[in-house]
């Protein structure tokens, strides 16, 4: 059974530039978090998603957006990117009575 | 407020010896859930000890244990027999409220076990 997937594993963009960044959730899970790790702090929630819709929301500004699909993986979008959005791009999953949030190995951008 | 602070940057321990990570959290539900994750230098981060608010044992995963002070708003993380590898960044984790909520990281620790 595969964990969580996320890809690309790097990405490197332009400032003022868009990036998707997408997630496959574990089997059997449909609710989809992510969250934003800039270096040496903890992860900090950007948004979370559960039957195609926004649920929750972190301070982040409207740049970010995101999808969930009827299968339930997740795309993240930036538009507009700013040197801060350089960072490590982690989804999590969770059944949906389930404690525990599973991670996926996570996308580095840089943003140049 | 921080709602979940870890104090402790770095930490050193000798392999096979005991080591506690601290995490203190502040929550006015009744209802919440601390976890504690390991984040090696790949960047994954692994699930490893999940504590519910009205559990009255204190959660164990083989090695790992929590040391669960609910009056002291404590969850710390104590890990037996260390090894090379559980050198890592360990982060502490709650979820207030209802099951859909975000998780809350601390900044962090990071344990070096030293042979």
């Amino acid at each position: 059974d595969a964990g969580v997937t996320q890809s690309p594993t790097h990405l490197i963009k332009t400032r003022g530039q868009q990036v998707t960044l997408r997630c496959s959730p574990k089997s059997g899970h449909d609710t989809v978090s992510w969250y934003q790790q800039a270096l040496g702090q903890g992860p900090q929630f950007i948004f979370q998603y559960y039957e195609e819709e926004e649920r929750q929301r972190g301070n982040f500004p409207d740049r970010f957006s995101g999808h969930q699909f009827p299968n339930y993986s997740s795309e993240l979008n930036v538009n507009a990117l700013l040197l801060g959005d350089s960072a490590l791009y982690l989804c999590a999953s969770r059944a949906q009575n389930g404690a525990e949030a599973f991670f996926g190995q996570g996308t580095r951008l840089t943003v140049v | 407020a921080q709602k979940i602070t870890q104090t402790q940057p770095g930490m050193f321990v000798q392999e096979k010896e005991a080591v506690t990570l601290d995490c203190t959290y502040d929550t006015s539900d009744q209802s919440y859930g601390l976890f504690w994750y390991k984040q090696p230098s790949s960047g994954e981060m692994i699930f490893l000890i999940y504590q519910g608010s009205y559990d009255e044992q204190n959660a164990t995963e083989g090695r790992y244990s929590l040391n669960f002070q609910k009056a002291r708003k404590s969850a710390n993380l104590v890990i037996s027999a260390s090894q090379l590898g559980d050198s890592a960044m360990y982060f502490c984790a709650m979820r207030e409220g209802r099951s859909r909520r975000a998780l809350t990281f601390g900044s962090g620790t990071r344990l070096q076990v030293q042979p």
